[in-house]
């Protein structure tokens, strides 16, 4: 029963374009959502939040963007570089579930020069 | 400043030995939580502790797995007769707030670097 859903397993840009990777979710009751990024072999590395109370959270290069309507969330990466080649995990927490990360799949994204 | 700390990064143990894992949370950190991840999958929750306090084990499954966070000492994931199928690389994370500190703001998750265990 995966309630977080990265559909794309892979994404290719190009070095100074933005990349912009998507998730879905299923649970109305997430109140909370997390980017994570993760190379091979390391644990994962917290990016960029967003509570359900925005729309829009931004921390230099990354953008997150969260649609409550359509329960669906995006991180935006302008400009891309090459050291942002890594998979990108989306999650997402509900206070009543004391804040348990729901993990989608990832998207492994590959920033090209 | 040290992050948060999982040993031992590889564990490797035939059918039906123990394995433990450890981990330390991050400094001033009193929650942990532990994942799973499987090959070509995301993270799983297993795990909800703070000191002392196993808060929420959802997602544990229900026999040859515990977890313990203790006073003093490092939280610690134990399986029990292990299978194949246990084999994954298992995430610790910890975060500085949590359900029972009665906070409001959100907590972000520090994630360790994550053991592998291997079952031959």
């Amino acid at each position: 029963d995966q309630q977080v859903k990265q559909n794309s397993p892979s994404l290719s840009v190009q070095e100074g374009r933005i990349s912009i990777l998507n998730c879905d979710y299923t649970n109305s009751m997430f109140d909370y959502f997390l980017w994570y990024k993760k190379y091979p072999a390391e644990g994962p590395t917290f990016l960029i939040s967003i509570s359900s109370i925005k729309d829009k959270n931004e921390d230099g290069r990354f953008t997150v963007f969260l649609n409550k309507s359509a329960k669906h969330l995006s991180l935006h990466i302008v400009p891309s570089q090459p050291g942002d080649s890594a998979v990108y995990f989306c999650a997402a927490s509900a206070f009543s579930s004391g804040y348990a990360l729901n993990f989608g799949k990832g998207t492994s994204l590959l920033v090209t020069p | 400043n040290a992050g948060v700390m999982q040993n031992p990064r590889h564990l490797v143990r035939r059918r039906g030995q123990e394995a433990r894992l450890r981990c330390s949370p991050m400094k001033g950190h009193s929650h942990v939580y532990w994942y799973r991840q499987l090959p070509e999958e995301g993270l799983k929750f297993m795990v909800y502790l703070q000191k002392e306090n196993i808060i929420d084990e959802s997602g544990m499954p229900k026999e040859r797995f515990s977890a313990e966070f203790p006073k003093e000492g490092p939280s610690i994931l134990r399986i029990q007769q292990v299978v194949r199928g246990d084999s994954a690389a298992y995430f610790c994370a910890s975060s500085k707030n949590g359900l029972l500190a009665g906070q409001s703001s959100y907590n972000e998750q520090f994630f360790g670097p994550g053991t592998r265990l291997t079952v031959l």
